[in-house]
């Protein structure tokens, strides 16, 4: 199946500092990575969806300059968690996507932040 | 009525028996179905694809579609232990964009 690293796989990082989290596809281009964040016995929760080469885009209520995205190539996409505080930990997961009829979405292994 | 409904469970089954998932969905457009298995702490995978009705069969799983009913299941079959995991239903809104994902449903396997 498609392989979708994603890196770090945990940070633990004081108040205020900023957190860049890789997502890259690794046997696929991917024309659009999502990413999502998930707090415990909840549901994933679409944070914004990035397109190679184009601003991403965000869903009602996801701060797009706390949360940066930049998806430079077909694969490879990244969020910058800019001065996070203890309310931002959370697991944060990608998704990739080759933007073919039924393909699916798969899942990077996760970045579990926790800010102090 | 939500895009995407699943039975959060949880749904207990014991060793060697067959699980029943179910998922029903509200777009009669939809015309991809996702199953994905999420151990706790873990990321999605995804575990099987439909497209057509009917049965789609892949070791121990079979996804079966039933469009008209707007309906589709997933059937684990002889099931062990490291099937207990929450089990997440998608349908891809749109043209294969976003995923609507159903709540899950939390399984467990009783040894």
């Amino acid at each position: 199946g498609a392989v979708v690293s994603q890196h770090p796989s945990w940070v633990i990082c004081k108040s205020g500092t900023s957190v860049k989290i890789e997502c890259r596809s690794l046997d696929f281009q991917a024309t659009t990575m999502f990413w999502y964040r998930q707090f415990p016995k909840q549901s994933l929760m679409l944070m914004a969806t990035s397109n190679e080469g184009s601003k991403a885009t965000y869903e009602q209520g996801v701060e797009k300059d706390k949360f940066l995205i930049n998806h430079a190539s077909l694969t490879l996409s990244t969020l910058t968690v800019t001065s996070a505080h203890p309310e931002d930990s959370s697991f944060y997961i990608c998704s990739a996507f080759r933007d073919r009829v039924n393909q699916p979405q798969h899942f990077g292994d996760g970045t579990r932040l926790s800010i102090l | 009525q939500k895009e995407v409904e699943q039975n959060s469970g949880p749904l207990s089954v014991p060793e060697g028996a067959i699980a029943s998932l179910n998922c029903t969905y509200s777009d009669r457009g939809s015309q991809s179905f996702f199953w994905y298995r999420q151990y706790s702490g873990k990321s999605p995978e995804l575990i099987m694809s439909i497209y057509s009705n009917g049965d789609k069969e892949d070791g121990r799983f079979t996804a079966q579609l039933n469009k008209a009913s707007q309906y589709v299941s997933l059937l684990i079959r002889d099931s062990q232990p490291s099937d207990s995991a929450t089990y997440l239903c998608a349908v891809p809104r749109g043209r294969n964009e976003k995923l609507t994902f159903g709540t899950g449903t939390r399984l467990t396997i009783i040894p």
